[in-house]
């Protein structure tokens, strides 16, 4: 029974490109969150998806950043036009039930240079 | 906004002691709380959680106490080994769909 999955674990990108993570949840698990991790700092609620809908995501930047869930595989953080201070850790969750029983994966290291 | 946030940025402990992790929050609504204990390189790992509508709750080695009076929450692990070495963050669920975590203490077990 695999846990979450997030690929790829580390990501660089010159700054201006895109950067594109991948979250693929626990098997029965239809919630899914994704988090920022700045060095030193806490975990920061970026967006919270169920498939094909995006329920809360009021911690994602108004620009460049977006999230998606499909109906097939695997939900996808995307970045346009990184920025130095895009570099961070970002975690995906996922959960059976909405906030309850959260699984998260090992992240991905996006260092943008 | 609201906010989860920890008393202590770092704490070390000799091997073989007992170890106490304290968190402070602010929205008394805050229902439900958990611990999470994270190694370098991981990601956030599940430890103990608790309702408001409990003091105290024990775990293998590990004890979650809730002070609603003056919100506070404390995680104490018992009996701390070298694998007990991690950041340790306490984290809240904010209007029924946000995990809210404070900043993290670094805990260090020294042999």
């Amino acid at each position: 029974n695999a846990g979450v999955m997030q690929n790829p674990r580390h990501l660089v990108r010159r700054r201006g490109q895109e950067a594109r993570l991948r979250c693929s949840p626990m098997k029965g698990h239809s919630h899914v969150y994704w988090y920022r991790q700045l060095p030193e700092e806490g975990l920061k609620f970026m967006v919270y998806l169920q498939k094909e809908n995006i329920i809360d995501e009021s911690g994602m930047p108004k620009e460049r950043f977006s999230a998606e869930f499909p109906k097939e595989g695997p939900s996808i953080l995307r970045i346009q036009q990184v920025v130095r201070g895009d570099s961070a850790a970002y975690f995906c969750a996922s959960s059976r039930e909405a906030n309850y029983g959260y699984t998260f994966g090992s992240g991905t290291r996006l260092t943008v240079v | 906004g609201e906010s989860v946030g920890l008393h202590l940025p770092t704490l070390s402990v000799q091997e073989g002691d007992n170890s106490i992790i304290n968190c402070a929050y602010s929205n008394s609504a805050s229902d439900y709380f958990i611990w999470y204990k994270q190694e370098s390189g991981k990601g956030p790992q599940f430890i103990i959680d608790i309702r408001s509508n409990m003091d105290k709750r024990q775990g293998q080695r590990v004890t979650v106490l809730l002070n609603k009076t003056v919100k506070h929450l404390s995680l104490q692990i018992a009996a701390t080994q070298p694998g007990d070495s991690a950041v340790y963050f306490c984290a809240e669920i904010q209007g029924a769909q946000k995990l809210v975590f404070g900043q993290g203490t670094r805990l260090t077990i020294n042999p």
